[in-house]
């Protein structure tokens, strides 16, 4: 089945230092890729997405862009900030395509914990 | 206007009893999902549901039930708790169910405690 895998943390950086969290996903057919972030206490926030093999998705000073060559959504950010410190989810929309309605629903990585020191 | 809303926040059950939790989606979204966070993990599909039916259902036993209601808000149900039930329960809403560039969007969240 399809499956998402995220690079192990907890990831301590400095404050202005680059940021690369690794995500590589195995699917069939062509998922949607996503970033959510996870401040702690809180929901899930969407931080990014991309739709189609070469998109790049990006905000907040975030990117990853969808490499189908190598199955891979790639979170970077140039310079992370303190307030940037949480845990990043990796994820995928699984289309069933034999079920009414095709429903997609998300498959999740095991997400990566970002501490940012000042 | 209001993002997606999930109540209660926090919620104390003891094995054996059974749970509601109650989620309100965005305004406009007929879609709802839910998803069980077990500390420490990414989330697990539960449901969801469109326009008031079952549109898919995760590996999750029979305890776990949901329903959809005509504003589109959602319960999901869970009887005969067990210890392992214990995690956060997050529910998410979006326009429709099978759009490629669909996007869920999350509420805070009911975290659950099992005694």
């Amino acid at each position: 089945g399809n499956s998402v895998t995220q690079m192990e943390g907890p990831v301590t950086l400095s404050e202005e230092a680059f940021l690369t969290i690794n995500c590589t996903y195995t699917a069939t057919g062509y998922p949607s890729l996503f970033w959510y972030v996870q401040y702690p206490g809180e929901g899930l926030q969407l931080l990014l997405k991309a739709t189609k093999a070469d998109d790049k998705g990006s905000n907040k000073g975030f990117e990853a862009t969808y490499r189908k060559e190598t199955t891979s959504f790639h979170l970077e950010k140039g310079s992370v900030q303190v307030s940037d410190s949480a845990v990043y989810f990796c994820a995928l929309s699984d289309q069933d395509g034999n079920k009414p309605g095709n429903n997609r629903k998300l498959i999740w990585g095991l997400g990566t914990s970002l501490a940012v020191n000042p | 206007d209001a993002g997606v809303t999930q109540s209660p926040t926090h919620l104390i059950k003891t094995r054996g009893q059974h749970v509601t939790l109650r989620c309100s989606p965005i305004s406009g979204h007929k879609s709802v999902s839910w998803y069980q966070q077990v500390l420490g993990q990414g989330p697990q599909f539960i449901f969801q549901y469109y326009e008031k039916e079952e549109r898919g259902r995760g590996n999750f036993p029979d305890r776990f039930s949901a329903r959809q209601f005509p504003n589109y808000s959602s319960e999901l149900n869970v009887n005969a708790l067990l210890l392992g039930d214990s995690a956060l329960y997050l529910c998410a809403s979006s326009l429709r169910t099978s759009g490629r560039s669909d996007t869920q969007y999350f509420g805070p969240g009911t975290r659950l405690t099992v005694l």
